[in-house]
């Protein structure tokens, strides 16, 4: 089956620090991979739609330059939350598609401190 | 833009009762929709999906309807078991055939299977 990892699975860090977390497609090439954040209890909310070779397209609401996306191959994309503060404490989750399903990796949990 | 709504937001079931799901959508252009099971701690997991060119699927005890003309589909788990204890997400998309679309998640729904 379709196999998407995250890394790290967990990260604690300062407040003001950048954080970088990797989505990767382990057997398949993914052209579009998607972001998500989670808050405990609530749905899914897309934050961004990663293309591999050009810029993401940010959802209404989500800033560009506080979330990085870069999706510099078609295995790997990935997602740096710059100068984290408390608020962006959340379950940061991956998706990338293939033959019109999306698979899921595990999530990150980042907490800042 | 695609509005999903989900119902209940939390359901009890005795196990090897059924459990149904209920999902609205507002966006007659949507095609796909497939439901995912999140256990605690972990990313979604795909369980069943459906196109809009047919109006049920099943996958052993595990069954989803889906009703165009009323925008609403449904998951239906039958002869439930511990392990279907999970938070269960409906979504739609207009998809195409590469997973390429946006999502538009339900609110989910937390399922407890009660021994």
């Amino acid at each position: 089956g379709a196999v998407v990892s995250q890394h790290p699975s967990r990260v604690i860090c300062k407040s003001g620090t950048s954080v970088k977390i990797e989505c990767r497609s382990l057997d398949f090439q993914a052209t579009t991979m998607f972001w998500y954040r989670q808050f405990p209890k609530k749905s899914l909310m897309l934050m961004a739609t990663s293309n591999e070779g050009s810029k993401a397209t940010y959802e209404q609401g989500v800033e560009k330059d506080k979330f990085l996306i870069n999706h510099a191959s078609l295995t790997l994309s990935t997602l740096t939350v710059t100068s984290a503060h408390p608020e962006d404490s959340s379950f940061y989750i991956c998706s990338a598609g293939l033959k019109g399903e999306q698979f899921f990796g595990p999530g990150t949990r980042l907490t800042v401190l | 833009g695609e509005n999903v709504e989900q119902h209940p937001s939390t359901l009890s079931v005795q196990e090897g009762d059924s459990a149904v799901i209920k999902c609205t959508y507002s966006d007659s252009a949507s095609n796909y929709f497939p439901w995912y099971k999140q256990e605690l701690g972990k990313g979604p997991q795909l369980i069943i999906d459906i196109r809009s060119n047919v109006g049920e699927k099943k996958d052993q005890r595990i069954a989803v309807t889906l009703n165009k003309t009323a925008k609403h589909f449904s998951l239906h788990i039958t002869e439930t078991q511990p392990e279907d204890s999970a938070v269960y997400f409906c979504a739609a998309s207009i998809g195409g055939n590469f997973g390429n679309e946006k999502l538009t998640f339900g609110t989910g729904t937390r399922l407890t299977i009660i021994p």
